[in-house]
C-alpha cells in the first residue's frame, strides 16, 4: 500500500524559507503514471494546490505562489521536496503531499499532513 | 483561475437520508472533476473522479454526476461514517482548484 509522509520544521520564522520533504513508500516515485504534489489547507483559503513535480523534474506551480515556490525530486531516496521562500503569516497552514494521476488530474493518495506555523 | 462554488456550505441530515451536494465551476470543465471526503484531523480522501467514476474501495452509496459547469455528489443513504466535509476539485485547467467545502452534520 502506498504511503506518503511529510517531514520538516513545524515552526518557521517570518521572511524565512519553509522546507518540507515527502517520503514515498510502498511504491516508486518513478511511476510514470503519476505526478507528486503539494497542497495546503488553511482556515482562510481552504484547500490550495501549490504545485506538481514529475519524477523527471518537470514542474507545474500555482501562479499565485510561483515566485516563491521551488520543488525538487530525489529518485534515489524516493522523496520529493517543497521550498517556499519569504513566508508570512498567511502561509501558516497544514501542508499535504499527495499523488496526482496523469490521466484524470485528481489526488488519489495523500500524506497525513503537517501543520506549519509562521511566526514573527 | 477557475472558481469552484459548492452549495450548501453545510447540511444537517440523519442516518439513512439521501444527501445531495452541488458544485458549480466558473467555466466549463467537461467532466474533469473530483470529489473528496475529509474528516477532522485527516487528509482528504478521493471518492469520485471524472465526475462520475467511483474510486476503488468507495461504497456504492456515493455517486457523482454532471458535466460542463454543474456537478452533484449524492449519498444515497447516509451512514454514521459519512459525517464529514466534502470538497469538489476541478481537474481541467491549471491551477487546479477546490470548492470551499460542504459540511455534512448530524441532525
Amino acid at each position: 500500500q502506498l504511503h506518503l509522509q511529510e517531514s520538516g520544521p513545524i515552526l518557521v520564522m517570518s521572511s524565512e524559507t519553509l522546507s518540507l520533504t515527502c517520503t514515498v513508500s510502498g511504491g516508486s516515485i518513478k511511476d510514470y503514471h503519476y505526478f507528486w504534489v503539494w497542497i495546503r489547507q488553511s482556515p482562510g483559503k481552504g484547500l490550495e494546490w501549490i504545485g506538481d513535480i514529475y519524477y523527471s523534474g518537470d514542474t507545474y506551480y500555482n501562479p499565485s505562489l510561483k515566485s516563491r515556490v521551488s520543488m525538487s525530486v530525489d529518485t534515489s531516496k524516493n522523496h520529493f521536496s517543497l521550498r517556499l521562500s519569504s513566508v508570512a503569516a498567511a502561509d501558516t497552514a497544514v501542508y499535504f503531499c499527495a499523488r496526482r494521476t496523469l490521466d484524470y488530474f485528481v489526488f488519489d493518495f495523500w500524506g497525513q499532513g503537517t501543520r506549519v506555523t509562521v511566526s514573527s | 483561475d477557475i472558481q469552484m462554488t459548492q452549495s450548501p456550505s453545510s447540511v444537517s441530515a440523519s442516518v439513512g437520508d439521501r444527501v445531495t451536494i452541488s458544485c458549480r465551476a466558473s467555466q466549463g470543465i467537461s467532466t474533469y472533476l473530483g470529489w473528496y471526503q475529509q474528516k477532522p484531523g485527516r487528509a482528504p480522501k478521493l471518492l469520485i473522479y471524472a465526475a462520475s467514476r467511483l474510486q476503488g474501495g468507495v461504497p456504492s452509496r456515493f455517486s457523482g454526476s454532471g458535466s460542463g459547469t454543474d456537478f452533484t455528489l449524492t449519498i444515497s443513504s447516509l451512514q454514521p461514517e459519512d459525517f464529514a466535509t466534502y470538497y469538489c476539485q476541478q481537474a481541467n485547467n491549471f491551477p487546479l482548484t477546490f470548492g470551499g467545502g460542504t459540511k455534512v452534520e448530524i441532525k
